[in-house]
């Protein structure tokens, strides 16, 4: 069965902490995705990668990074996280491009206290 | 700039009724079309899509969903609602096949009553 792992269900970190959300897939997708979901604002994303080293920025970059070194590793980075970075965040990938739709990790729920 | 609106963010039907949950798109070429579906604790699975070809799309477990050009409407249906259908739904588009990324809907949560 294809997958799209996050390392972490559930995640606690203290402002200012650097932290780090990982994704691995193991479908040999070309495209990797960060998205946060919140109530009420559906899933917005964050930042994309189609490439080794290649990335894009969502529609909210700010506050994130990410780093893609290997095709099946996406990282989202936070870098001094923010109370309003609590949210969950769900990797996916894709082929080529949307057309073939997305899959999608389980997510990770991050608390920022 | 692409956007989808997802209408009511609650919808409560009761088993056996009709499930319709509506999505709106705002393109200005042809789109592509997708509806995913989470339950609880689960990321997103799914339910069909829209590529160009037949303007009826039939998915998983009997959901279907038919583009509107004139409406710009994908709106997702069932005939019959089953309490294992509560969950979340979300619409999601693509504006043309060069698009890697899918812009989502605010999402309607359905409630099956007993």
């Amino acid at each position: 069965d294809v997958k799209v792992t996050q390392s972490s269900r559930y995640l606690v970190k203290r402002t200012g902490e650097k932290v780090f959300l990982e994704c691995v897939q193991d479908m040999d997708h070309e495209n990797m995705f960060w998205y946060r979901q919140d109530p009420g604002l559906g899933l917005r994303l964050i930042y994309f990668s189609y490439d080794v080293k290649m990335k894009e920025k969502g529609d909210i970059p700010e506050g994130y990074s990410v780093s893609r070194e290997k095709k099946e590793r996406f990282s989202l980075i936070l870098e001094s996280a923010s109370t309003n970075q609590t949210s969950m965040y769900l990797c996916a990938s894709s082929f080529e491009t949307a057309i073939w739709g997305y899959t999608f990790g389980s997510g990770t729920r991050l608390t920022v206290v | 700039a692409q956007s989808v609106t997802q209408l009511g963010s609650h919808v409560s039907v009761s088993e056996g009724a009709l499930v319709l949950l509506r999505c709106n798109y705002s393109s200005s070429v042809p789109p592509y079309l997708f509806w995913y579906v989470q339950y609880p604790n689960q990321g997103l699975q799914l339910l069909l899509k829209y590529t160009s070809a037949a303007t009826l799309v039939k998915g998983i477990n009997d959901f279907e969903a038919e583009f509107k050009k004139s409406e710009t409407s994908f709106h997702l249906t069932k005939p019959s609602a089953h309490m294992s259908d509560a969950a979340e739904y979300f619409c999601a588009v693509s504006l043309d096949t060069g698009r890697r990324a899918l812009t989502f809907g605010s999402g309607t949560r359905l409630q099956v009553q007993p």
